[in-house]
């Protein structure tokens, strides 16, 4: 069965270093989201991405945020300088139309830790 | 908030036991989603239900929706222990392509 994955598992990094987490989508889904989940609260959403532009972006995605999808598979998320808040888990997760109408599927996360 | 809120946040029961968990929203929504979480992993789908339905079965599981009361509730029935982790409700609310998610009801299921 396809499915999101993720990488790294666990990123740990040091507060101010830029960070790229990596998703590779389920191939013929056209929505891509980012959410995060920090450690014991609910998961929130960040971005959504269609036909290579942001479609949709939390208060949370500000400018130390960026997506991108470099090719055909990737789907990257870009912390440019990191904060100690910036820990949680991040998940990608993609859906083969828009979720009004479809199911979306998650990977299994990046847990970014910053030190 | 246009996240919902689970209830019970608790809830520990034998195996072989129904499990019953309640989620509440408080918009206008096309679609109402269930996720489990084990412990520190990823989330995995488990049912969708649509505005206008009110009732789905998967399996073991049957979801209901109450678009009046702003409410579903995922049920499990004969409940095993794997069936330990965290359930999410998250809400798709109409003119966002996003999911809104709730705080969660982790359950335990005792072998």
């Amino acid at each position: 069965e396809p499915e999101v994955t993720q990488t790294p598992s666990h990123q740990v990094t040091q507060m101010g270093q830029e960070v790229i987490l990596r998703c590779v989508p389920i191939s013929n889904h056209l929505y891509f989201y980012w959410y995060r989940q920090i450690l014991g609260q609910k998961v929130e959403f960040l971005v959504s991405f269609y036909n290579n532009e942001i479609s949709e972006k939390s208060e949370i995605f500000d400018d130390q945020f960026s997506v991108e999808r470099p090719d055909g598979s990737n789907f990257t998320l870009k912390i440019r300088s990191t904060k100690l808040e910036d820990s949680a888990m991040y998940f990608c997760a993609s859906s083969e139309w828009q979720i009004a109408y479809n199911e979306q599927f998650f990977g299994p996360g990046t847990r970014l830790t910053v030190l | 908030s246009q996240q919902g809120e689970e209830d019970p946040q608790a809830l520990s029961i034998q195996e072989g036991e129904n499990a019953t968990m309640n989620c509440s929203y408080k918009t206008s929504i096309n679609n109402l989603q269930w996720y489990r979480q084990n412990s520190g992993r990823g989330l995995v789908h488990l049912i969708l239900i649509r505005s206008n339905e009110r009732e789905k079965h998967s399996g073991r599981l049957r979801v209901t929706l109450d678009t009046s009361k702003k409410s579903s509730s995922l049920l499990i029935t004969a409940s095993r222990a794997a069936d330990t982790a965290s359930y999410f409700c998250a809400n798709g609310q109409t003119g966002a392509n996003n999911l809104f998610f709730g705080t969660g009801t982790r359950l335990t299921v005792i072998p």
